[in-house]
């Protein structure tokens, strides 16, 4: 198995452009999140899913979207991006309450 | 959400025992206590998790007070792969989603 994997590693964006953030796992996990993590700080959720169809807002949900077409596949989409948007960002997984398994992160600039 | 407080850093020396503890006195009966690490430049990493009773895996054990407000995560023998951020995340098991809401965490420095 794969796990959970990220696409691109690494971004540089200009203010006011737009980009998706891919995100994929293999492990037929219906719970899915996205997170971003600034500098010194832990983790904050931005959007999750419990399943294919199935989106809701996290903490910090401003200037995002996600879609949810597949188990398999949880896209986050950056609309109009703004140098507060600059973090790494971070895609999750679980089966349950018990374990959720991250990919390696997408480290994004917005100049 | 229950709050919780972690020493910033922790050192240790290499083979030693480390114990990283948590302070969560606002936790709820059915809030399960999960840890997490974050090794440097990846994503974190689940560790352990437990209610009530202590917990052991093979990564580490979990020692948790009988009222429930506080924890210690327990690395048997530091290795210098054990350097990391650990994170302390009450987690409610009625919740639909599983959200983790991380805090700063405690930085764990190993020395040779």
């Amino acid at each position: 198995n794969a796990g959970v994997t990220q696409t691109p590693k690494f971004r540089i964006l200009k203010i006011g452009q737009s980009m998706t953030l891919q995100c994929a796992q293999d492990m037929n996990h219906n719970y899915m999140y996205w997170y971003r993590q600034d500098p010194g700080m832990g983790l904050k959720l931005i959007y999750y899913s419990v399943g294919a169809g199935i989106t809701d807002k996290g903490e910090v949900p401003n200037g995002y979207n996600v879609s949810r077409s597949t188990t398999e596949d949880f896209p986050l989409r950056l609309e109009l991006a703004a140098p507060s948007q600059t973090s790494v960002y971070f895609c999750a997984s679980s089966y349950s309450f018990y374990e959720q398994y991250f990919g390696p992160g997408t480290r994004l600039t917005v100049t | 959400d229950a709050k919780t407080t972690q020493p910033n850093s922790m050192e240790s020396n290499e083979e030693e025992p480390v114990h990283l503890p948590c302070n969560h006195s606002t936790i709820s009966g059915t809030d399960y206590i999960h840890w997490y690490r974050q090794l440097p430049s990846q994503g974190p990493e689940y560790v352990i998790h437990g209610l009530t009773s202590n917990v052991n895996n093979r990564m580490a054990s979990l020692a948790i007070a009988e009222d429930r407000k506080s924890s210690t995560l327990i690395l048997h023998r530091a290795t210098l792969r054990d350097a990391a951020v650990y994170y302390c995340i009450p987690l409610n098991s009625g919740a639909g989603s599983y959200q983790l809401t991380f805090g700063k965490g405690t930085k764990l420095s190993v020395i040779p």
